[in-house]
């Protein structure tokens, strides 16, 4: 089964709200990482956070890190039409292979 | 902004032709991937090369078959295309080194007809 599990599945809110995503995964990692595919298209990198870290920044997406829960989550504040994505955590173990989640489909409406 | 490409973008093809998709990276990582993924579903990685002369399957069985002559090429074919091949194929990249994430590619939307 796949490493990583979004939720939720599927959130739409309005221009300039908050975004938050979570994800969980079920073993021990070296780094999780998130990404945004526009509709039809290639992944984006938007974030990596290792396993030793437990918060980090990107403009305005904000990632937290709990090994302890196996779960992050990702912020995205200030929403905007173009934000319009799906995004997929995806976790790294030792042997450099991304395993993807199923994926949250995000609908900012302006 | 990517500097791996994907050829072709979109292909229809009939049941049984052999077909390639192309993949090709600027950046001389020597880390590449294939990633087969339907419309609105996760991603599952088909096959993955470390290097020159180095491949191996997957976590999801692939009818496909992958060869790396060359750092930037790895190129993936399917011998005898069939409708349940129908999905996106996306390549990507890797420098595990630089603590950066993978460079996908566009990716290829098959159809087998």
């Amino acid at each position: 089964s796949q490493q990583g599990e979004e939720d939720p599945q599927a959130l739409s809110i309005q221009e300039g709200e908050n975004a938050t995503m979570n994800c969980s995964y079920k073993t021990s990692i070296n780094n999780l990482q998130w990404y945004r595919q526009n509709s039809g298209r290639g992944l984006v990198h938007l974030i990596l956070i290792r396993s030793n870290e437990r918060e980090k920044h990107s403009g305005r997406l904000r990632v937290t890190l709990d090994t302890s829960k196996k779960s992050s989550s990702l912020l995205i504040t200030a929403s905007r039409a173009a934000d319009t994505a799906s995004y997929f955590c995806a976790t790294v173990r030792s042997n450099y292979k991304l395993t993807f989640g199923k994926g949250t489909l995000l609908t900012v409406n302006p | 902004e990517a500097d791996i490409y994907q050829t072709p973008r979109y292909l229809v093809i009939g049941t049984g032709k052999k077909i390639t998709l192309e993949c090709s990276q600027t950046m001389g990582h020597d880390k590449m991937y294939w990633y087969q993924q339907d419309p609105g579903m996760e991603l599952h990685l088909i096959h993955y090369s470390y290097g020159v002369n180095s491949t191996e399957k997957g976590d999801l069985s692939s009818e496909s078959t992958v060869s790396r002559i060359r750092t930037e090429h790895f190129p993936l074919t399917l011998e005898s295309a069939r409708p349940s091949h129908t999905s996106q194929y996306l390549c990507a990249s890797s420098d595990p080194g630089r603590g950066d994430g993978y460079t996908f590619g566009s990716g290829t939307r098959l159809t087998v007809v």
